[in-house]
């Protein structure tokens, strides 16, 4: 199975920073990646796919780069409803796999 | 827009079978080239991709579920169904379904099914 870390589990930051989150896969899975924001008791809704292509209808403050191994999603100006738990997932290899998630608290 | 929307027994004896329906509206199961799949998220914890199916019939599993697990899609009713064998406590979790392209989306609000005597 291919294994994807995600750091930092947790995140705290002030309204208006820039965020990021990177994750990591145990092997090269091209681009084969998407980015979901879950808020709680929420589905999980997608953001980002193949890596930094940003779904229809989300704010351009979420982007996403990366290739092979290495990913990183970024928040610039962090607004309040962005208070969520952030998953990476890869889709190169069965089975599909999720990162663990990054929960982002506003400080 | 399209709509998932999952189904199925909230509480399930352990050793049972775990059986949910996910209905599609708002367009066709065997519309495109996408698939259609359960995921799955214990309490407080994260996901795990269980299975997906084309409405062609082809079917995918996580290898750690593929021996309990089977997957099936209904064309004529636009739905695609889940059973999970031999459940245990661990297989607690709200279930999800949702379409699958690249990444999966759009997603069905979620089921929980807890399994308790």
């Amino acid at each position: 199975d291919i294994q994807m870390t995600q750091s930092p589990s947790s995140l705290s930051a002030s309204v208006g920073d820039r965020v990021t989150i990177t994750c990591q896969a145990s092997q090269d899975i091209t681009n084969y990646l998407s980015w979901y924001q879950q808020k709680p008791g929420k589905a999980p809704k997608l953001l980002i796919y193949d890596a930094s292509n940003l779904e229809t209808g989300v704010t351009s403050r979420f982007s996403g780069s990366g290739s092979g191994t290495d990913f990183t999603f970024t928040i610039t100006s962090l607004q309040p409803e962005d208070i969520a738990t952030y998953y990476c997932q890869q889709y190169d290899n069965i089975p599909i796999t999720f990162g663990q998630g990054t929960r982002l608290e506003i400080k | 827009q399209l709509q998932l929307q999952e189904s199925g027994s909230g509480l399930v004896k352990p050793s049972q079978t775990l059986s949910l329906t996910c209905a599609v509206s708002g367009g066709s199961i065997s519309s495109g080239g996408y698939s259609w799949s359960w995921i799955r998220q214990p309490p407080g914890k994260g996901l795990e991709w269980i299975a997906y199916i084309y409405h062609s019939g082809s079917t995918y599993y996580n290898p750690s579920l593929k021996s309990r697990v089977t997957i099936s899609v209904d064309s004529s009713k636009n739905q695609f169904s889940l059973k999970l064998s031999s459940v245990a406590a661990a297989d607690t979790a709200v279930y999800y379904c949702a379409r699958r392209g690249g990444g999966f989306d759009p997603w069905g609000q979620g089921t929980l099914v807890t399994v308790s005597s």
